[in-house]
Order: structure tokens, then C-alpha cells, then sequence
């Protein structure tokens, strides 16, 4: 997807290691999303930034932690990798927009297996 | 709270017109989104309409927005293999600062040719 990329695309790893998953954006929007996407439960935020070092939570933060040190980059961690974090993770961007409409660019996501 | 709920699986013969429904709670929400995913890919905007529009049209989509109900409807006309997607239903109210979209899980479209 054009002006963003997420990295790795895939990754395997064991429960209680941590994994760090980055989002990068070459399109200088201003915020920034991290979505988890499951079977039976559709999308669902993990945390989201509005700004460099500006980070809030979404509905499904326990687990997770986020840090945006510069606004091309939105890094996604997991301190100790479980079972249940097993996804596909999407990286959204959108920047203020003349309309508001807030329309998400998203990435291509990253499946995490843990195992 | 908020709520979006879509039918789960829809299908359609190939060249028939396909209609994706979508129902939601939030009365102050100020735009509605549909949103497409094919397999193994992200989600990419389809089109969105304001909540002061009811019917917005794009080539062989039409979007209908009916506000007193709370129903969105997304109708592909002409529907083709390549129709074949997961369609996902999203609406964002202006709470606040609030940019967050609630979403539904989304509907699945078979085109069968």
C-alpha cells in the first residue's frame, strides 16, 4: 500500500518473548492507529497516536504498548508475547483532512503466530 | 454504547447487483464508511458518506443512508468475480476530539459466476 509499510509481515515466536512491530508512513499524517483483526470480532483498536509522543489507548490495550518518536514511525510492542495475541495487526493512517471524513489508509498487515 | 452490525455472508451471481446492509446505534454519528478487504490484504476505502447526505453514488456503487432508521446500505451494481471481498461497515461520531470509528465485522461477498 502506498506510503505504508509495516514490518515484519510475518512472524512466528514463543509465548513470553517480547515482539515489536513497526509501522512506517512516507505521507507525514498526523495520526496513527494500531488494529488487531480476529475471527468473530472483526477490527478492534489497540492503541492509536495523534501526534509525536501523543499516544492513547483503544479497546483492546492490555498486553500492548505503542511509542511514536518521530511521525513517520509507529512501533507496536508486545513486553511478553501470549497465545492469545495471536492476530493480524494493521497499521491505519489519516491526516486532518479539508473534509474531516477521517479516511484510514491502511497497511498490509502483519500475522503474528505465537506459539 | 456504540454498535454497527452487519449480515456476516452474502451471494450473488456474477452480473446481478449485490446490496450490503449495515445497521448502527449511534444517532450523532457524522460520517459512514464503506471499506473493502480482499484476501490477505489491508482494508482499502470504498467511499464514505455525511450524515446530512442520504444517497451518495460512484460509478457502480450506491450508497444509501436512511438517518431516522440508523441504516446504511452499500448496493454494487453489475457485480463481478473480482467483487469478491470482505465488506466492512464503519461509522465515527464527533465526540470530543474523538477519531475513532466503530466498526462492523464485516460482511463477506461470494460472486459466483
Amino acid at each position: 500500500d502506498a506510503g505504508i509499510t509495516q514490518s515484519p509481515r510475518h512472524k512466528v515466536t514463543e509465548t513470553g518473548t517480547p515482539v515489536t512491530l513497526r509501522c512506517h508512513q512516507t505521507e507525514n499524517h498526523r495520526y496513527m492507529y494500531w488494529y488487531r483483526q480476529d475471527p468473530g470480532h472483526g477490527l478492534r483498536l489497540i492503541h492509536y497516536s495523534y501526534g509525536v509522543k501523543d499516544t492513547d489507548k483503544g479497546e483492546v490495550s492490555d498486553g500492548y504498548s505503542v511509542s511514536r518518536s518521530k511521525t513517520e514511525d509507529f512501533l507496536l510492542t508486545l513486553e511478553s508475547a501470549t497465545s492469545s495475541q495471536t492476530s493480524v495487526y494493521f497499521c491505519a493512517i489519516s491526516g486532518s483532512g479539508v473534509s474531516g471524513a477521517n479516511v484510514l489508509t491502511f497497511g498490509a498487515g502483519s500475522r503474528l503466530t505465537v506459539l | 454504547g456504540e454498535d454497527v452490525e452487519q449480515s456476516l455472508f452474502l451471494s450473488v451471481r456474477e452480473g446481478d447487483s449485490s446490496v450490503i446492509n449495515c445497521t448502527y446505534t449511534d444517532s450523532s454519528s457524522t460520517y459512514l464508511y464503506w471499506y473493502k478487504q480482499e484476501p490477505g490484504a489491508g482494508l482499502q476505502l470504498l467511499t464514505y458518506i455525511f450524515s446530512n447526505m442520504d444517497m451518495k453514488q460512484d460509478q457502480r456503487l450506491t450508497v444509501l443512508l436512511n438517518k431516522k432508521d440508523k441504516h446504511l446500505s452499500l448496493r454494487i451494481a453489475d457485480t463481478q468475480t473480482g467483487d469478491s471481498a470482505i465488506y466492512f461497515c464503519a461509522e465515527r461520531n464527533n465526540a470530543g476530539n474523538n477519531r475513532k470509528l466503530i466498526w462492523g465485522l464485516g460482511t463477506s461477498l461470494a460472486v459466483n459466476p
